[in-house]
């Protein structure tokens, strides 16, 4: 199947952790993904890891990518007002590279 | 600044008419993507361009046109045969369509034109 998969909802307080996950479904992803796409904005690339790769850190990003369970995950450290926003994430694939799949987006909340 | 352009930022139509909406990139990519956002849902692919001359249906291309005249250009025209046009439209455009030798994928976008057809 085609589905890339992502909970709607996320709510945490300002300067805790935050954890957006995902799952996908083809086990030929090559990379994935995440982006960041503020109100009546584009999507901003945030990180991306390639398929045999099990994490990745980038200053405050950590993403994890279990490649058995087609689970990958986001990590902000130290979570700030600026970081609300929707969180969606992409995989590519061995047979399609053009075309990356999007997950309907996590909608990230931080609460002062 | 290097970057990718879509103009207008609203746009307002009414029902029946076609309209054409604007991307440029000066990044030098040589492919070019239109996706359509729709309200709580991710993004779906309408066409993409490899390379000049050159283009492909996506997902839900009915309705649609494009063209790929030049490289840094790649404009949708949304026609009368879209029956939901009303939707917020993003181009994005990645250094190869195929990744290119040990390359990635990723694709930048431009700011989104949000298109309401009444």
């Amino acid at each position: 199947g085609e589905d890339v998969e992502q909970s709607l909802f996320l709510s945490v307080r300002e300067g805790d952790s935050s954890v957006i996950n995902c799952t996908y479904t083809d086990s030929s992803s090559t990379y994935l993904y995440w982006y960041k796409q503020e109100p009546g904005a584009g999507l901003q690339l945030l990180t991306y890891i390639f398929s045999n790769m099990d994490m990745k850190q980038d200053q405050r990003l950590t993403v994890l990518l279990n490649k058995k369970d087609k689970h990958l995950s986001l990590r902000i450290a130290d979570t700030q007002t600026g970081d609300s926003a929707i969180y969606f994430c992409a995989e590519s694939r061995m047979d399609s590279s053009y075309k990356l799949i999007f997950g309907s987006g996590t909608r990230l909340l931080v609460r002062p | 600044d290097g970057g990718i352009t879509q103009s207008p930022k609203y746009l307002f139509r009414k029902e029946g008419q076609n309209v054409t909406l604007s991307c440029e990139q000066n990044l030098n990519h040589d492919a070019m993507y239109w996706y359509r956002q729709d309200p709580g849902q991710g993004l779906r692919l309408i066409y993409y361009s490899q390379i000049v001359n050159d283009f492909q249906k996506g997902d839900i291309a009915e309705g649609y046109s494009v063209s790929r005249e030049k490289k840094e250009s790649f404009p949708l025209t949304v026609t009368s045969a879209q029956k939901n046009p009303t939707a917020f439209y993003l181009c994005a455009s990645s250094v190869s369509g195929t990744g290119g030798v040990g390359g990635t994928y990723e694709q930048y976008f431009g700011p989104g034109t949000r298109l309401t057809v009444t």
